[in-house]
């Protein structure tokens, strides 16, 4: 696609439940990044990956979070066990890191996790 | 205290000026960011500044660096209510990892 896409948009799920959100980056960038919006938070970084490998996770809360990329394009965070903390904008970006661009990062519209 | 540091509202008149401010702790960054975000949508790049800049207009847009202070600033001409929205500063911690603020909310009212 022409932009980078977030599924669900929405989702509403009972604590202690799992949920996972898929980001699907714009092709050919190598870099994804997920972050957290909490309403007056702003973003939080939670991991980036550079292709499939994740040189910096020191963004995720806790190990209830996880997040894979899988032939450098698709990406999923889990959260297991989820808690009512968890609440927020899931907000994706990828960006192309070479060839001296100037590493603008491209969003997504985000997956809003609501626990209940 | 945070790495980089916004006011969280502004509140302008429609016509006038509005300047958003930001400061910042990491002075090593090539470049530096405002990104926009619109009610229900995800963060889009508005502008950046190379780092060996002091000013960078674009239009209605002028960003204003000032390096040994620390400090980068947004102003916006002639603000329209279609200019109502979040303004995040960024900038990358390390090499790859953009470090927004909490962002701005822009208010224009007639």
């Amino acid at each position: 696609g022409a932009g980078v896409s977030q599924s669900p948009s929405n989702k509403v799920t009972e604590k202690g439940k799992d949920v996972e959100l898929r980001c699907d980056p714009i092709s050919g960038h190598t870099a994804l990044y997920w972050y957290r919006q909490s309403l007056g938070q702003g973003l939080e970084f939670l991991i980036y990956f550079q292709g499939n490998s994740a040189p910096d996770k020191s963004g995720l809360p806790s190990d209830r979070f996880s997040a894979e990329r899988t032939g450098g394009s698709v990406s999923t965070l889990t959260i297991q066990r989820t808690q009512q903390e968890d609440s927020a904008v899931y907000l994706c970006a990828s960006s192309l890191l070479w060839g001296g661009n100037t590493g603008e990062l491209f969003f997504g519209e985000g997956s809003r996790l609501t626990v209940l | 205290g945070e790495d980089v540091e916004q006011s969280l509202f502004l509140s302008v008149r429609e016509g006038d000026s509005s300047v958003i401010n930001c400061t910042y702790t990491d002075s090593s960054s090539t470049y530096l960011y405002w990104y926009k975000q619109e009610p229900g949508a995800g963060l889009q790049l508005l502008t950046y500044i190379f780092s060996n800049m002091d000013m960078k207009q674009d239009q209605r847009l002028t960003v204003l660096l000032n390096k040994k202070d620390k400090h980068l600033s947004l102003r916006i001409a002639d603000t329209q209510t279609g200019d109502s929205a979040i303004y995040f500063c960024a900038y990358p911690r390390g090499s790859y990892i953009p470090t927004f603020g909490r962002g701005t909310s822009l208010i224009v009212h007639p």
